[in-house]
């Protein structure tokens, strides 16, 4: 049972458009959001977070939405660039609850493609 | 070097051999992990350690042993490796103190188990 999905595998986007990846949660109890990014024979790279307290958090290009009542994230890179290319992966967690509920639940990654 | 390598990067070896992959971190985090990813599965872990000698099993931990002897090392062991064992390993660190959530990923061991 899949609690953090990430139902597109891929997304191919134009350099300089907006790409939009998205995930959505089934457990309520999560509580903390992670985007990692991932280029290939590479280990995955932090990227941004949010906590369920907000609904949004900006970081340069990237912006992560949290829509708490329908279970839902996105990530916004604008504008997007040819080395965004690489493997997306959204991450949830339990943080308040502690112990193993805190630990990083990932989902199966979207790959983004960006063409010049 | 500072962060958090592994080794080896790759790894072939046969079915019934043990195994295994080491993990070293040089911020002094408190918290270590181990994931497998495997095509269609994401990542998922196998087990963690919130300090020197304390771990614990994570989703995955059929087949695999670890220790922690001290916070800098946190190696993973194979047994008896089976084909099925045959994937991409991280190991992660983390403070996970006050807002310090992220993990921090090493590059990757390859492992294939023929």
């Amino acid at each position: 049972d899949q609690q953090v999905k990430q139902n597109s595998p891929s997304l191919s986007v134009q350099e300089g458009r907006i790409s939009i990846l998205n995930c959505d949660y089934t457990n309520s109890m999560f509580d903390y959001f992670l985007w990692y990014k991932k280029y290939p024979a590479e280990g995955p790279t932090f990227l941004i977070s949010i906590s369920s307290i907000k609904d949004k958090n900006e970081d340069g290009r990237f912006t992560v939405f949290l829509n708490k009542s329908a279970k839902h994230l996105s990530l916004h890179i604008v504008p997007s660039q040819p080395g965004d290319s690489a493997v997306y992966f959204c991450a949830a967690s339990a943080r308040r609850y502690g112990g193993s509920q805190g630990n990083l639940i990932f989902g199966k990654g979207t790959k983004l493609s960006v063409k010049p | 070097d500072a962060g958090i390598t592994q080794s080896p990067r790759y790894k072939i070896t046969e079915t019934g051999r043990q195994v295994t992959l080491m993990c070293h971190q040089t911020w002094s985090h408190s918290y270590m992990f181990w994931y497998r990813q495997d095509l269609g599965h994401g990542l998922r872990l196998i087990y963690y350690s919130a300090a020197a000698d304390i771990t614990d099993k994570g989703e995955v931990p059929d087949g695999y042993v670890v220790s922690r002897s001290k916070t800098e090392n946190f190696p993973l062991t194979l047994e008896s490796a089976t084909r099925s064992q045959t994937s991409v390993y991280f190991c992660a660190s983390s403070d996970q103190a006050g807002l310090i959530y992220e993990q921090y990923f090493g590059p990757g061991t390859r492992l294939t188990v023929t």
